[in-house]
C-alpha cells in the first residue's frame, strides 16, 4: 500500500487567493495524478505525470497547473480562486504500467 | 459511448446476499482491470484488480473478467451493512486508467 499525503485536507479560502494543494508519496512511484470529484459524481482526471519534469493535461479542463520537480511530490496551483473550483482534489500514484493507482485522503477546498 | 459504463444504482440488497455489480468497456485492447471502493466523503480504495479471463477470488469478493464480451464483474457474498459504499471499476490501457462513474451500494440490515 502507498503511502501519499495531502495538505491541507480542508480549505475555505476566499474568490480571487492563489491556493497550492500539496501532495507527497514516500513508495518511489514515478507516475502521479490529480482528479476531481464532485460529491456523489464521478472522478476526473486534471494533471497527470509520469516522470520529473514530466506535467500532462487529463480529461477534464481545469484552470490549475501543477509541476513534479522531485519524484515524490506533485503539488497542484491555483492562481486565482473561483466558487466553480469547490471539490475535493484527489492526488493519486502509480509504479509501472497497468498496475494499481493508490490514492490519497483527498483535500476539501472550498471557495467562497 | 463512454469508455467504461456502470449502472449508477442505486443497488439495494439485504444483508447476507450477494450483490453483483457490473461493469462493461469499449475498448478491447484494455489490459488490467480494478474495482475500488468508495465510501462517502472518503477517497477511492482497492480491492482487488484481475487480469486474466475467469474468476478472482479475495475472502468475500470474487472478480470476474470475459474479455470476449468486454465486460468485468464484481461478487460481494454474504453482503454488510459496512459494504455499504460506491464501487468504482478502472481499467488500464495505453498509458492510461479510465474508471466509470460507479455503482452505488447500499446493503439493508
Amino acid at each position: 500500500e502507498a503511502d501519499i499525503y495531502q495538505t491541507p485536507r480542508y480549505l475555505v479560502i476566499g474568490t480571487g487567493k492563489k491556493i497550492t494543494l500539496e501532495c507527497s508519496q514516500t513508495m518511489g512511484h514515478d507516475k502521479m495524478y490529480w482528479y476531481q470529484q464532485d460529491p456523489g459524481m464521478e472522478l476526473h482526471l486534471i494533471h497527470y505525470s509520469y516522470g520529473v519534469n514530466s506535467t500532462e493535461k487529463g480529461d477534464l479542463s481545469s484552470e490549475s497547473t501543477v509541476s513534479r520537480i522531485r519524484t515524490e511530490h506533485f503539488p497542484l496551483t491555483l492562481e486565482s480562486a473561483r466558487p466553480s473550483h469547490t471539490s475535493q482534489y484527489l492526488c493519486a500514484s502509480s509504479v509501472g504500467d497497468g498496475n494499481t493507482i493508490y490514492f490519497g485522503e483527498g483535500s476539501w477546498l472550498t471557495v467562497v | 459511448q463512454k469508455e467504461v459504463e456502470q449502472n449508477s444504482g442505486p443497488l439495494s440488497v439485504p444483508e447476507g446476499a450477494i450483490a453483483s455489480l457490473n461493469c462493461t468497456y469499449s475498448d478491447r485492447g484494455s489490459q488490467s482491470f480494478f474495482w475500488y471502493r468508495q465510501y462517502s466523503g472518503k477517497s477511492p480504495e482497492l480491492i482487488m484488480f484481475i487480469y486474466s479471463n475467469g474468476d478472482k477470488e479475495d475472502g468475500r469478493f470474487t472478480a470476474q473478467l470475459n474479455k470476449a464480451s468486454q465486460y468485468v464483474s464484481l461478487l460481494i457474498r454474504d453482503s454488510q451493512p459496512s459494504d455499504s459504499a460506491t464501487y468504482l471499476c478502472a481499467l488500464y490501457n495505453n498509458n492510461d486508467m479510465r474508471f466509470g462513474a460507479g455503482t452505488r451500494l447500499t446493503v439493508k440490515p
